[in-house]
C-alpha cells in the first residue's frame, strides 16, 4: 500500500520558533510537494520539488524554506513561525509524469500561539 | 498566472439525485485535468484523470468531461449518496500541481 508520512499530525508552537515539518514518501516518486489549506481558500501550493536537492517556489512561498536531501524526503521549514501560518499543512507526492496522480499524506495541523 | 477556478463553495442535493461540479481554468492548456475528493481533516484522495483528447471518462457512477475550448470540466456523480458528501477538487499538473478551492458536496437522506 503506498504512503505519504507526515511527522505530525498535530503542532502547537510559539510565535518565533522554527518548525520543521517532515515528509516522508515510500514509492520512489520524483515529485513532492507541500500545500497549506485554509478554508475558503483552498489548496495553495507552497513549495515543490522534483528531484534531490531541487526545489521550486509555489504560489505562496514567503515565510517557508524547504530541503530535500533524500528522495524520499521533503522538509517544510518555518523559520520563524507567525500566527497567520497557523493552518493545515498537507504533503503530496507523484511520479513526474502529467498523467499521473499525487498522493497526500494525512496533513499536520499546525497552531502558532 | 494560472488559475483554476471551482463553481462554489456547497452544493447540497436529494439523494438519488445527479450532482455536478464544475471547474474553470485560465492561462493554461494543460493536457491532463485530475479530480479528487477530500474529506474533513483527511488528504485528498485521486478520483479520476482526464486527457485533452478525451471528451468524456466514467468510472462507476462518476463522469468528467474536459471541454478545452470553454476552458472547463464538469464532474458528475450519478445516483448520489449520503456517503458521497465530501469536498471534490480539480486540478492541473504540469511541473507544479495546482488546485482549485473545491467544492463541497452534501447529500440529503
Amino acid at each position: 500500500d503506498v504512503k505519504v508520512t507526515q511527522s505530525s499530525r498535530y503542532l502547537v508552537k510559539r510565535t518565533g520558533e522554527k518548525v520543521f515539518l517532515e515528509c516522508v514518501q515510500d514509492m520512489d516518486h520524483e515529485n513532492m510537494f507541500w500545500y497549506r489549506q485554509d478554508p475558503g481558500l483552498g489548496l495553495r501550493l507552497i513549495y515543490f520539488s522534483y528531484d534531490v536537492k531541487m526545489k521550486e517556489k509555489g504560489d505562496i512561498p514567503e515565510g517557508y524554506s524547504v530541503s530535500r536531501e533524500k528522495k524520499e524526503r521533503f522538509s517544510l521549514i518555518l523559520e520563524s513561525a507567525s500566527t497567520n501560518q497557523t493552518s493545515m499543512y498537507l504533503c503530496a507526492s507523484s511520479l513526474l509524469a502529467e498523467n499521473t496522480e499525487a498522493f497526500f499524506g494525512q496533513g499536520t495541523r499546525l497552531t502558532v500561539v | 498566472s494560472q488559475k483554476i477556478e471551482q463553481n462554489s463553495e456547497a452544493l447540497n442535493i436529494q439523494e438519488g439525485k445527479t450532482a455536478t461540479l464544475t471547474c474553470n481554468y485560465t492561462n493554461y492548456s494543460p493536457a491532463y485535468l485530475q479530480w479528487y475528493r477530500q474529506d474533513p481533516g483527511r488528504g485528498p484522495v485521486f478520483l479520476l484523470l482526464i486527457r485533452e483528447n478525451e471528451k468524456e471518462k466514467r468510472k462507476e457512477r462518476l463522469k468528467v468531461t474536459f471541454d478545452t475550448t470553454l476552458k472547463q470540466s464538469l464532474f458528475h456523480i450519478t445516483a448520489s449518496q449520503p456517503a458521497d458528501s465530501a469536498t471534490y477538487l480539480c486540478a492541473l499538473k504540469g511541473g507544479k500541481l495546482i488546485f482549485g478551492q473545491g467544492t463541497e458536496l452534501s447529500v440529503k437522506p
